[in-house]
C-alpha cells in the first residue's frame, strides 16, 4: 500500500526556516511528482508546489517563490520542504502528496496524501 | 492566477442528493478533481480526471463538468459523507493547480 509518511510537529519562532520532510513507501519514488498543499486554520487547502523526484527539477506558486525550496533524497525515498523567514501567517498544517507520473500518464490528481505536518509559528 | 469558488455549505437529509458545485475561469488542459476531508484527517481523492472514481470509492460520488462549472454529485447521501468537499482544477504541467474554497456537507 502506498504510504507518505511526515515528520513531526514543529514550533517556530517568526523568521527562522522549517522544513518537513515526507517519505514514501510501496512505489517507485522517483516516478511521480510529489507535491506540497497546505491548510491554514479553520481554512481551505492551498498548493504550494511541486517536485519532480528523478530530476529534481520544481514549480513552485507564485505566492511562495522565493521563500519555499523543495528537495529530495531518493537515496531514502524521501522529499523536503523548506520555508523561510515564516510568520504566524504560515501556521498550518502542511501536506505532501503523490501526483503524477513524470512521463507519460493519465490526470491522476492527487491520489495519495501524507498525514500532515502541523507547523507552528506564534505570534 | 485562477480563482475558483464553492458555495460554504450544503445540508441534505439521508438518502436524498447532494450537489456541490464548484465554478471559475477554466484553462486549457483542465481536469477537475474530487477530495473528501474530515476533520483532523488528510484529503481523500473521491474523483479524478472529472469523473472517475478512485479504486475504493463507493458508486453513490460521480462527477461532472461544464467547462466553468464542475460538479461532485452524492446519491443517498449517508452520515458517514458528512464532511469537507474540495475541487481542484489542474492541468498537469505544474502551472496551474487551484483549489476551490471547500464546501462543509452537513447530513441532517
Amino acid at each position: 500500500q502506498v504510504q507518505l509518511v511526515q515528520s513531526g510537529a514543529e514550533v517556530k519562532k517568526p523568521g527562522a526556516s522549517v522544513k518537513v520532510s515526507c517519505k514514501a513507501s510501496a512505489y517507485s519514488f522517483t516516478a511521480y511528482y510529489l507535491h506540497w498543499v497546505r491548510q491554514t486554520p479553520g481554512q481551505g487547502l492551498e498548493w504550494m508546489g511541486r517536485i519532480n523526484p528523478n530530476s529534481g527539477g520544481t514549480k513552485y506558486a507564485q505566492k511562495f517563490q522565493g521563500r519555499v525550496t523543495m528537495t529530495r533524497d531518493t537515496s531514502i525515498s524521501t522529499a523536503y520542504m523548506e520555508l523561510s523567514r515564516v510568520t504566524s501567517d504560515d501556521t498550518a498544517v502542511y501536506y505532501c502528496a503523490r501526483g503524477e507520473k513524470n512521463y507519460g500518464d493519465y490526470p491522476r490528481g492527487f491520489d495519495f496524501w501524507g498525514q500532515g505536518t502541523l507547523v507552528t509559528v506564534p505570534s | 492566477s485562477y480563482e475558483w469558488t464553492q458555495a460554504p455549505s450544503v445540508s441534505v437529509s439521508p438518502g436524498q442528493t447532494a450537489r456541490i458545485t464548484c465554478s471559475g475561469d477554466a484553462f486549457p488542459n483542465q481536469y477537475s478533481f474530487w477530495y473528501q476531508q474530515k476533520p483532523g484527517q488528510a484529503p481523500v481523492q473521491v474523483i479524478y480526471m472529472d469523473s472517475e472514481r478512485p479504486s475504493g470509492i463507493p458508486g453513490r460520488f460521480s462527477g461532472s463538468t461544464s467547462g466553468t462549472t464542475v460538479t461532485l454529485t452524492i446519491s443517498g447521501v449517508q452520515a458517514e459523507d458528512e464532511a469537507d468537499y474540495y475541487c481542484h482544477l489542474s492541468d498537469s504541467s505544474g502551472n496551474n493547480e487551484v483549489f476551490g474554497g471547500g464546501t462543509k456537507l452537513t447530513v441532517l
